[in-house]
């Protein structure tokens, strides 16, 4: 079981760029979440998709953000016109179902730098 | 509004000194906590998940607590080692309707050879 897999690892963009990141979830996880970490902050929630749906998209800034999970292949975190304050690690979590009875599970996130 | 806080922010111990993290979250209608340790530049490893029904989960060096009537849970780490040096996070689950998580920002612990 290879886990929840992110990439790519390290991004860097610059000023006004498209940034696209990837996440496969694990094997038989068809429930995908994105969290954002500032540098010395905690994670905070983006957006909960479940396949093909969005189900919670709350955390996520309206303007330049979007997020899909498509029926085949990984769920996308999508990042227009990159600005700096868009620098940071980007995580996704993965779970079976959409109750968390065995908590969740982290890829290693997506360093994204905009430079 | 559930917030989730952590203290202390950075701690440093000798090594072999047993010490204990703690979390507190201001909405105790939670769902379970879990446990996670962060690697600098890496990501989130899950240490150990409490459903909101049990009062502690236990592995190896590592145990901890809930107590949701005080918002409190603890990670107890004994006989630390060099090792256990990284940022551990406590998240929050709460189920409001759906299910949102809510991570405090993290202990930095230091573990000195």
């Amino acid at each position: 079981n290879a886990g929840v897999m992110q990439n790519p690892r390290h991004l860097v963009r610059r000023r006004g760029q498209e940034a696209r990141l990837r996440c496969s979830p694990m094997k038989g996880h068809s429930h995908v979440y994105w969290y954002r970490q500032l540098p010395e902050e905690g994670l905070k929630f983006m957006v909960y998709l479940q396949k093909e749906n969005i189900i919670d998209e709350s955390g996520m800034p309206k303007e330049r953000f979007s997020a899909e999970f498509p029926k085949e292949g990984p769920s996308i975190l999508r990042i227009q016109q990159v600005v700096r304050g868009d620098s940071a690690a980007y995580f996704c979590a993965s779970s079976p179902t959409g109750q968390p009875n065995y908590g969740y599970t982290f890829g290693s996130g997506t360093r994204l730098t905009v430079v | 509004k559930q917030e989730v806080t952590q203290i202390p922010a950075a701690l440093s111990v000798p090594e072999g000194e047993n010490l204990v993290l703690n979390c507190s979250f201001t909405d105790s209608a939670i769902y379970n906590l879990q446990w996670f340790r962060q690697d600098p530049g890496k990501g989130l490893t899950s240490l150990l998940l409490i459903q909101s029904s049990q009062r502690e989960q236990t592995s190896g060096r590592l145990n901890a607590s809930l107590d949701k009537s005080s918002g409190r849970s603890t990670l107890y780490i004994a006989a630390s080692q060099p090792g256990d040096s990284a940022t551990y996070l406590c998240a929050v689950i709460l189920n409001t309707g759906g299910f949102k998580t809510i991570f405090g920002a993290g202990t930095r612990l230091f573990v000195k050879a």
